[in-house]
């Protein structure tokens, strides 16, 4: 069993859609959880940390469910520049990557 | 500011050769981190240095093997070189604690033929 897990996709939306990923982990002991986003042939880029509390950073909003040990990502008003590859992380004394999701966004 | 900055950005090499790549991390930070990512999935920890010291080695065989230099930038080795070695070679920087921030650079796209 994969350490991180993600739904690898793709997800194809219209503009204007919200769109939720979701990831589970394995292990308990992981301390912190991210987001990247990866374009095509291009590095990871953070996109943002994830807290039990649930975080917003505008169109985007984070949440952790440490019982569950479920993250989640929710989109809203996807944008065409939204296209990409979300990355799942939890860190325990490293990065710990899932496969990642792909979203296209359409016209 | 710069960035992390890799070299080379493109290898191509043959089984059993050598190669070595360079990342030098962000002005100010302290720790590198080495990942290795096949197409189609995540990337996979290699190794991690801080303050020239090594924090962690992931799951990879001895061919695979690194240091960090006085001034903070890093060199990854890979002998014997198999065509499952084939993919892009990711460094990422941190400043310091907390070592999971990190931000990475544009990697190495290594082609063993």
């Amino acid at each position: 069993r994969k350490e991180v897990e993600q739904d690898p996709g793709p997800f194809n939306v219209p503009e204007g859609a919200t769109v939720a990923f979701n990831c589970t982990y394995s292990n308990s002991a992981s301390q912190s959880f991210f987001w990247y986003r990866q374009d095509c042939r291009k590095e990871p880029k953070l996109l943002m940390s994830v807290y039990s509390s649930g975080n917003e950073d505008g169109r985007f909003t984070a949440q952790l469910n440490r019982a569950s040990q479920y993250i989640s990502l929710l989109i809203r008003d996807s944008k065409l520049s939204d296209s990409a590859t979300y990355l799942c992380v939890a860190y325990t004394d490293k990065l710990i990557f899932g496969t990642g999701t792909r979203l296209q966004v359409f016209p | 500011d710069a960035g992390v900055t890799q070299s080379p950005t493109h290898l191509i090499k043959t089984r059993g050769q050598h190669v070595t790549l360079r990342c030098s991390p962000i002005s100010g930070h302290k720790s590198v981190s080495w990942y290795q990512q096949v197409l189609g999935q995540g990337p996979q920890f290699i190794f991690q240095y801080y303050e020239k010291e090594e924090r962690g080695r992931g799951n990879f065989p001895d061919r695979f093997s690194a240091r960090q230099f006085p001034n903070y930038s890093s060199e990854l080795n890979v002998n014997a070189l198999l065509l499952g070695d084939s993919a892009l070679y990711l460094c990422a920087s941190s400043p310091g604690a907390p070592l999971e921030t990190q931000y990475f650079g544009p990697g190495t796209r290594l082609l063993v033929l």
